[in-house]
């Protein structure tokens, strides 16, 4: 059965980078059949797609935050990884890693980070 | 970037009823490419209909989605009460990747 899990930092101070890790276990993140993406959630709000990967290292971005996105892979590791670098209050959110059919079929639980001084 | 709204906000109903969700797009969505999640306070969201119409391995056939182009619809057809919960449709036919802003189905 398919798990991801994020792990990261739960506390990251104005100006500063996010960075947060993806575990794949179940699977493999070399499967030709999927992208692996980010997607975040400020409290109390709505869904937002940062961005995604494919396991040879190509990658796609919202618009709205690519001057400060990038997702890497590490495929001997089965993970992958999200840097949100300046960030701001604004930031502040669950933040999912999910494999992607196209659509995100399977979720992370999500882990909180918030921007704060 | 394709806007999705949902509508209504939040709808309130009580179990056994039929519950009729709704979303919209500002253009066309390439392919019927649209999924349905359910969120519950606290979890991830969950994968319900995909492909417009296409139910997700193991989720009950009292969840069907339908519609094309730009309106789109999930329907449950008898709500149970694990059923109250936040549900957002989400397009991946196009760049960026978007989703609505979800519709709330409260417990009447």
């Amino acid at each position: 059965q398919l798990r991801l899990q994020e792990s990261g930092q739960g506390l990251v101070k104005p100006s500063e980078t996010l960075s947060l890790t993806c575990t794949v276990s179940g699977g493999s993140i070399s499967s030709s059949s999927y992208y692996w993406g980010w997607i975040r959630q400020p409290p109390g709000k709505g869904l937002e797609w940062i961005g995604s990967i494919y396991y040879s290292g190509s990658t796609y971005y919202n618009p709205s935050l690519e001057s400060r996105v990038t997702i890497s892979v590490d495929t001997s590791r089965n993970q992958f990884s999200l840097n949100l670098s300046s960030v701001i209050a604004a930031d502040t959110a669950v933040y999912y890693c999910a494999r992607q059919s196209g659509y995100p079929d399977c979720w992370g639980q999500g882990t909180l980070v918030t921007v704060s001084s | 970037e394709i806007v999705l709204t949902q509508s209504p906000g939040t709808l309130s109903l009580s179990p056994g009823e039929r519950a009729t969700l709704s979303c919209r797009a500002s253009q066309s969505v390439s392919s019927s490419y649209l999924a349905w999640y359910q969120q519950k306070p606290g979890q991830a969201p969950r994968l319900l209909i995909y492909g417009a119409a296409s139910r997700a391995t193991g989720i009950s056939d009292r969840f069907s989605g339908s519609g094309s182009g730009t309106d789109f619809t999930l329907t449950i057809s008898r709500l149970e009460p694990e059923d109250f919960a936040v549900y957002y449709c989400q397009q991946y036919g196009s760049s960026p990747l978007t989703f609505g802003g979800g519709t709330k189905v409260e417990i009447k």
